[in-house]
């Protein structure tokens, strides 16, 4: 298994541009959530979704949208990026919501 | 007020020494679980260990443990024989309630260890 895989690593955007932060998992895991990490704090829940067709907010999720039209991906777009959202993402996902989240790799976003 | 606090921003042990680091929580929910993570200076985060509320014992995972006093609600991390691959940032996470939008990990601020040879 890849387990939870992120793509891009690294992505430079301008602001107002937009783009998709891609997350897959071969888990067959039905929770998926997408957080970020500012730097010297811990990870805030930006959305989540506990099955295909499924998504809800969490903390933080004015300028994010997401959909999970198959179990196994869950991408996160930024409808047009802010310096505020500078930032790692990461994705995780859990074989149910109450089970033990495991995370991807990261994506490393600087919004110019 | 702060769901998870992690008082200590940086530790120091020596190598093979044990380390402990400490982990505060805030709920009213009497059904919740406790984690922590590691991330390594590469960026990603890796689970360690998991408490659940119920739980009679503490969580051992290896040179891992999790000791956790509910009355005082703390759930610090201990770290036997440490090793230089454990230098990283720690995380101390919670989950509360028994529904799928209970299921948010809310995180901590981190301590960074480090481990001297």
């Amino acid at each position: 298994n890849a387990g939870v895989t992120q793509t891009p690593k690294f992505q430079v955007l301008k602001t107002g541009q937009s783009m998709t932060l891609q997350c897959a998992q071969d888990m067959n895991h039905e929770y998926m959530s997408w957080y970020r990490q500012d730097p010297g704090m811990g990870l805030r829940l930006i959305h989540y979704s506990v099955g295909a067709g499924i998504t809800d907010q969490g903390e933080v999720p004015n300028g994010y949208n997401v959909s999970r039209s198959t179990t196994e991906d869950f991408p996160l777009r930024l409808l047009s990026a802010a310096p505020s959202q500078t930032s790692v993402y990461f994705c995780a996902s859990s074989y149910g919501w109450s089970d033990t989240q495991y995370f991807g790799p990261g994506t490393r976003l600087t919004v110019l | 007020a702060q769901k998870i606090t992690q008082t200590q921003p940086g530790m120091f042990v020596q190598e093979k020494e044990a380390v402990t680091l400490d982990c505060t929580y805030d709920t009213s929910d009497p059904s919740y679980g406790l984690f922590w993570y590691k991330q390594p200076s590469s960026g990603e985060m890796i689970f360690l260990i998991y408490q659940g509320s119920y739980d009679q014992q503490n969580a051992t995972e290896g040179r891992y443990s999790l000791n956790f006093q509910k009355a005082r609600k703390s759930a610090n991390l201990v770290i036997s024989a440490s090793q230089l691959g454990d230098s990283a940032m720690y995380f101390c996470a919670m989950r509360e309630g028994l529904s799928a939008s209970g299921s948010r990990l809310t995180f901590g601020e981190g301590t960074q260890l480090t481990v001297n040879p």
